[in-house]
This record gives C-alpha cells, sequence and structure tokens, in this order.
C-alpha cells in the first residue's frame, strides 16, 4: 500500500514568509509525528498527534511554529515569518498507535530559507 | 532530560564482517526503543522495535538487544554487505516524545 507522503518535496522561500508543510500518513495510522533533522545534526523531534489531538506541544522551536491535523488523516505543519535557522529537512512519519508501534517515515520536505 | 548518545559515530568494514553498533541512553523510563536506517537524501527506515519488556529482537541478518536498567542497546549486523552502508539510528519513545541519536554512519567496503 502507499506510504508516508509529504509535499512539497523541495520549497526555497524568502526570510519571513510563511510556509505550509504537509503530511499524508498511511490510512489508518492514529498517530503522526513531525521531525526536524538540520544539516549535520540528528533528528530534532517537534510535535506528534494521536488522532486530531497533540497533547505536547513543547517541542515546537518557537511559537512560530504550528501544526494541526484533521479528520485523524492529513497534518500541516506552518511555519510563520520563516527564519534562515529554520531551514532542515522536515520529516513526517506515522504509526498504528502511539509511541508503541514501528513508525513508518516520509520522504521529507527540504526547506531552505533564503 | 533524556540524552541518546551513539558510538562510534562512523564506522568502516570490510565486506562480511560482523559489527555492533551501540546506542546508550541517559533516562531508563523508556517504553521502546527504534533502530532505524537513513540512506542519503532520502527518509527513514524502521529495522527493529524492542519493547521496554523486551531484551532481543530479529530480523534477518540484525539483532537488537536492549538493556534498560543499564541504559544501552546493541544492534548486531551479521555478514555486512556493501548494501548495508548507510546512517543508523537508534530512538526512545519516554511516553510523549522521541528522543534519537545522532546515528553511526556506516561503510561496508566490497
Amino acid at each position: 500500500g502507499a506510504g508516508v507522503s509529504q509535499s512539497p518535496s523541495n520549497k526555497v522561500t524568502e526570510k519571513g514568509k510563511d510556509v505550509e508543510l504537509r503530511c499524508d500518513p498511511i490510512s489508518g495510522h492514529t498517530a503522526l509525528y513531525w521531525y526536524r533533522q538540520s544539516l549535520g545534526q540528528g533528528l530534532e523531534f517537534l510535535i506528534y498527534f494521536q488522532g486530531n489531538s497533540a497533547p505536547d506541544k513543547s517541542g515546537l522551536p518557537s511559537d512560530r511554529f504550528s501544526a494541526e491535523r484533521t479528520g485523524g488523516s492529513v497534518s500541516t505543519l506552518t511555519i510563520q515569518r520563516t527564519q534562515q535557522e529554520d531551514s532542515a529537512v522536515y520529516l513526517c512519519a506515522s504509526s498504528l498507535g502511539t509511541g508503541s508501534n514501528e513508525q513508518y517515515f516520509g520522504p521529507g520536505t527540504r526547506l531552505t530559507v533564503t | 532530560k533524556q540524552e541518546v548518545t551513539q558510538i562510534p559515530a562512523a564506522l568502516s568494514v570490510p565486506e562480511g564482517e560482523n559489527l555492533v553498533l551501540n546506542c546508550s541512553f541517559t533516562d531508563s523510563a523508556i517504553y521502546n526503543l527504534q533502530w532505524f536506517r537513513q540512506d542519503p537524501g532520502k527518509g527513514l527506515t524502521s529495522l527493529l522495535l524492542i519493547q521496554s519488556s523486551q531484551r532481543e529482537q530479529t530480523s534477518g541478518r540484525l539483532n537488537a538487544s536492549l538493556d534498560k536498567s543499564s541504559g544501552r542497546s546493541t544492534l548486531y549486523i551479521a555478514a555486512s554487505q556493501p548494501g548495508d552502508s548507510a546512517t543508523y539510528l537508534c530512538a526512545v519513545w519516554s511516553g510523549n516524545q522521541f528522543y534519537f541519536g545522532t546515528g553511526t554512519s556506516l561503510t561496508v567496503i566490497p
């Protein structure tokens, strides 16, 4: 079946603009996760959803970052007033349940802020 | 705060060798540990998931062990092949967040 998909695959934006990144999880997966991987850095956990609910938003780097999930499926990660330090690969993953099940990752969105 | 460390950061071995990758974590209150591989420019692929109540998991040439009390996990790769070349990441689930190590970059030389 189809895996996790993310769009766009690449995004170049000017500093100060808003961007929206999209994640389509595997059908039937109730848990969805967002990560950020900066050049030469490890994966940074941002937020997860169980259904449409995000129990803990403390991993988001700043209040410019927000995420939502509707219908227990598609999720969007929005970055407002982008900064150069936001440049990274943003990865999305999904799993059958929260935490205790294997995660399946999408190919990521490479964001470059100029 | 949980910290996950992977040693070594990079490893180069000739084809056919058996090898061990190490992962350590500072807080033993984890629900599970998962090993992934990441190929250049691609997302992550799950290799093995070990629940906190388990000691090891095996899949083909891969064997992962977990010693929760000492905060350690190892990934054993038998009879390495050039196709095993990738970055290997471990991650622990704390109940509300995943913590990833910085990875071990493995190169298997034909």
